[in-house]
């Protein structure tokens, strides 16, 4: 079956570090999402693509970077992790713009010591 | 900044009862309201979700309420369940161009059985 998975699942790092998390989906979508969530703000787009060389920043893009290099994956970087970075991460994928539901992975659970 | 605004942030009904969230928000132009359903430990899921041009939309005991005038949208949960339990986000998008989600900040729904 299709899906869209992320990894690792957990993750504890140091500030200062770079970390890259992992985001892969096999139903060939154009459009990929990455998200952060945290207690009281909901979900915020870091940054999004709709398709393959095609980043974008979102609402919390700093310190976060993102490339596309083929339609299945969109790994996030965080250049040098900040404790503010400490967060759960969702990637999500959709089809063209005609079909707004993006569906979701599990989550990556980040934490910056 | 274009933001979506959730209330209650917790919410608890009795099995059997109504559930009831609501949601502002202040882009007139967004034209498309989900609701996702998240599980603990689970990324959200689409459970619902409504165009402007109809003021209500049903889904089983799921049910969006859409006042366009007043820019608030509504889930009603009929026969609350203790399977309903989970975090549930409002959000609102365009249907074309760009997609983005702008969320809600959730409520923790829980059903007491």
């Amino acid at each position: 079956d299709a899906e869209i998975t992320q990894s690792p699942r957990h993750k504890i790092t140091e500030t200062g570090r770079q970390v890259t998390l992992a985001c892969h989906q096999t139903w060939n979508h154009n459009n990929m999402f990455w998200y952060r969530q945290d207690l009281g703000h909901g979900l915020r787009l870091i940054h999004y693509s709709y398709g393959v060389q095609d980043t974008n920043k979102g609402e919390v893009s700093d310190g976060y970077s993102v490339s596309r290099s083929n339609t299945e994956d969109l790994p996030l970087t965080l250049e040098s992790a900040a404790s503010s970075q400490t967060s759960v991460y969702f990637c999500a994928s959709s089809r063209d713009p005609s079909y707004n539901e993006q569906f979701f992975g599990p989550g990556t659970r980040l934490t910056v010591l | 900044q274009q933001q979506v605004k959730q209330s209650p942030q917790s919410l608890i009904v009795q099995k059997g009862g109504i559930s009831i969230i609501n949601c502002a928000y202040e882009n007139t132009a967004f034209d498309y309201f989900p609701w996702y359903q998240q599980f603990p430990g689970k990324g959200p899921a689409l459970l619902i979700a409504i165009r402007p041009d109809v003021s209500e939309k049903k889904e089983g005991r799921f049910t969006i309420s859409f006042n366009k005038s007043a820019k608030q949208f509504s889930l009603h949960i009929m026969d609350s369940q203790p399977g309903d339990s989970a975090t549930y986000f409002c959000a609102a998008s365009l249907i074309q161009g760009a997609q983005k989600l702008v969320f809600g900040q959730g409520t923790r729904l829980t059903i007491n059985p």
